[in-house]
């Protein structure tokens, strides 16, 4: 079974532009949340999507946005890019995700850096 | 909400001795608590993980131990080897409605031959 692919893997944009990152989760998971990694904030929560809808939200301001269409693939937006928005963007999935207890599968991230 | 903290966050030893690495919570409500390795350009691996009914879990050279009361859990890595240098994530889980996995800050083992 393939894994949780993201597209794509590296991404230069230069500040005030926005961004479209793309996850596809692991065939039959239906929830899927996004990560921001950074050296020093580490693994943070950005939000969190199942049947299509916006389930849980981290402390991030209104320019990160994202969506999940109904085959479970997921993007997430970044608008008018900061320079502290470079970071490894994480995507993870898990199969159902109708508890917390569910085991998440992460993919291999985005790089976007932010000139 | 949840607080994650995670000891050491470098921790070197030499090839074939012990690794522990410790986390603490906050939420007495969380109750699944997985571990992640992730090497260089890559996203994080689950190697381990512990749901709060059970106080230990082994596979094979891994385990983690869980101490409910005291709100601590650790990763055990025996008989280390040069490949298990990586970055390894602790992670508690609150059992609510949806997905809210909150990280420690990691923990940069270098196995050293």
């Amino acid at each position: 079974k393939a894994g949780v692919t993201q597209t794509p893997r590296y991404l230069i944009k230069t500040r005030g532009q926005q961004v479209t990152l793309s996850c596809s989760p692991i065939s039959g998971h239906r929830s899927v949340s996004w990560y921001q990694q950074t050296p020093g904030q580490g693994l943070q929560f950005l939000f969190e999507y199942f049947s299509e809808t916006q389930r849980n939200k981290g402390n991030f301001p209104g320019r990160f946005s994202g969506r999940q269409f109904s085959n479970s693939r997921s993007e997430m937006n970044v608008s008018t890019l900061e320079l502290g928005d470079s970071a490894l963007y994480l995507c993870a999935s898990s199969l159902v995700g109708r508890k917390s207890t569910d085991t998440q599968y992460f993919g291999p991230g985005t790089r976007l850096t932010v000139l | 909400g949840e607080n994650v903290e995670q000891h050491p966050s470098t921790l070197s030893v030499q090839e074939g001795d012990s690794a522990v690495i410790k986390c603490t919570y906050s939420d007495s409500a969380s109750n699944y608590f997985p571990w992640y390795k992730q090497e260089l350009g890559k996203g994080p691996q689950l190697i381990i993980d512990i749901r709060s009914n059970v106080g230990e879990k082994k596979d094979q050279r891994i385990a983690v131990t869980l101490n409910k009361t005291a709100k601590h859990f650790s990763l055990h890595i025996t008989e280390t080897q040069p490949e298990d240098s990586a970055v390894y994530f602790c992670a508690a889980v609150v059992d609510n409605y949806g997905q809210n996995f909150v990280f420690g800050p990691g923990t940069r083992l270098s196995v050293l031959p």
